[in-house]
Parts: C-alpha cells; structure tokens; sequence
C-alpha cells in the first residue's frame, strides 16, 4: 500500500539557518513519481518539485534542494540559508500505478526573524 | 487561463442542508480530484476522476457525492451536511497521474480551497 511519512510536525529555525524536511514513504511499485507542495498561509497549494523513481541524482534549485534516496525510501527537502517567506507547511507525495497522489500530513516550517 | 477554480469560497451550512461545490480547470486536464483539508491531518482524497464521466472513491468518500458530466468541471456534493465534514476542501487537476501502463505522473494543479463550516 501507498504511505508517506513526514515525521516532522513542526520545524521552528531562525532566518538563515538551513533545514531539513524529512519524507519516508511506501510503495510496492518500482516506478513512482514523488512531489513536494508548499502551502504558505495564505492558503494556495504550490507545487515545488517532481522526481521518477529512475532519477536519483539529487536536484537544487536556488536554496532549495532534494536529496532522493531509494536505498532508504526518502525524498529529503532542505532549504538552505532560510528566510521568513519560506515559512508555510510542506507536504511531500507520492504517485504509484494507482492513479491517484497521496500526500503526508505535512510539516509546518517557522522561520523567525 | 484562469487555472483552477472553485465555487464557493466560503460557506456555513446547517446540519441536514445540502450543498454543491463546484470545480473547474481550463487546462484540458484529464485527471481532477477533491481533496480535504483538516488540522493535522493533512491533504485526504475524497473522490476523483481520470476522465469524463468517470469517478472513483478515495480515502474518505462517504457522506460525499461527485459527478464529471463535462471535461472541464467536477461537482462535490454534500446530501446530509454533518459537522465532521466542517474543513476546507480543495480541488486538483492533473494532465496525467499513475504510472501503470504509462511512463510518466504529473503534478496537480490545485484550486484555491474553499471553507465549509456546518454548525
């Protein structure tokens, strides 16, 4: 059965600390698609990164960057030198050969200033 | 392109009232969904569908209907409004999601959310 695990409720860091979000998830299937979404506070879901299950090279885009892991079924986010706009909850999924994506509970992210 | 959108934003509803939520995307996408949003819980599939006329249950269906008469739009129905079903409820679409018999799942594309509260 499909599962992700974001293990990390709540991340409180000051600004310009890096951080990790964890993602562990389950899967029976070896193709799959993985996801990360950022939720600021106003509300919207944004989408941030899509990764195969045949890629694992790990991806950075600016001061964000994933580390993918099959060997121990993470999708790890880390967002380095942080900043208070990138507070928000963010939510790590999963897509399988159902045709459905089924997200973790999310980990919300608080960066003071 | 407008994206996806939802009507209502917002909504109060006594228990016992029914409601329709409507979803729409400009996209041309095949896949859409309905997801909602409680404290904790984070992001739970109601109903969804792969294509035109088609639906199917998701992790929470019950006490929820759904329809997809048209390509472009997918309608959430409450018939008996319960106070658990109080959340914020959001849409996605998708151009394509799975990998059985395909090779690639894309991203959802989701709508602004709406606030239900039933009292």
């Amino acid at each position: 059965a499909q599962k992700v695990t974001q293990a990390q409720t709540e991340i409180s860091v000051v600004e310009k600390e890096d951080v990790t979000l964890d993602c562990v998830y389950e899967t029976r299937d070896t193709t799959y698609y993985l996801f990360w979404y950022k939720q600021p506070p106003s509300g919207e879901l944004v989408f941030l990164i899509r990764r195969n299950s045949f890629d694992e090279q790990n991806e950075i885009s600016g001061r964000y960057s994933w580390n993918f892991q099959k060997s121990t079924s993470s999708f790890n986010f880390t967002i380095t030198a942080s900043q208070v706009v990138d507070s928000a909850v963010y939510f790590c999924a999963l897509s399988d050969r159902d045709d459905k994506i089924i997200f973790g509970k999310g980990t919300r992210l608080h960066i003071l200033p | 392109n407008a994206g996806v959108t939802q009507t209502p934003k917002f909504r109060v509803l006594k228990t016992g009232q029914s409601m329709t939520l409507l979803c729409a995307q400009d996209m041309n996408h095949e896949y859409m969904y309905w997801y909602r949003q409680d404290p904790g819980m984070g992001l739970r599939l109601i109903h969804y569908s792969v294509g035109e006329g088609t639906t199917a249950k998701g992790e929470v269906p019950d006490g929820y209907n759904v329809s997809r008469l048209k390509k472009q739009n997918f309608l959430l129905g409450l018939e008996s409004a319960a106070p658990s079903q109080t959340s914020v409820y959001f849409c996605a679409s998708s151009y394509l999601t799975g990998t059985s018999g395909v090779t690639s799942s894309y991203e959802q594309y989701f709508g602004p959310g709406t606030r239900l509260t039933v009292t």
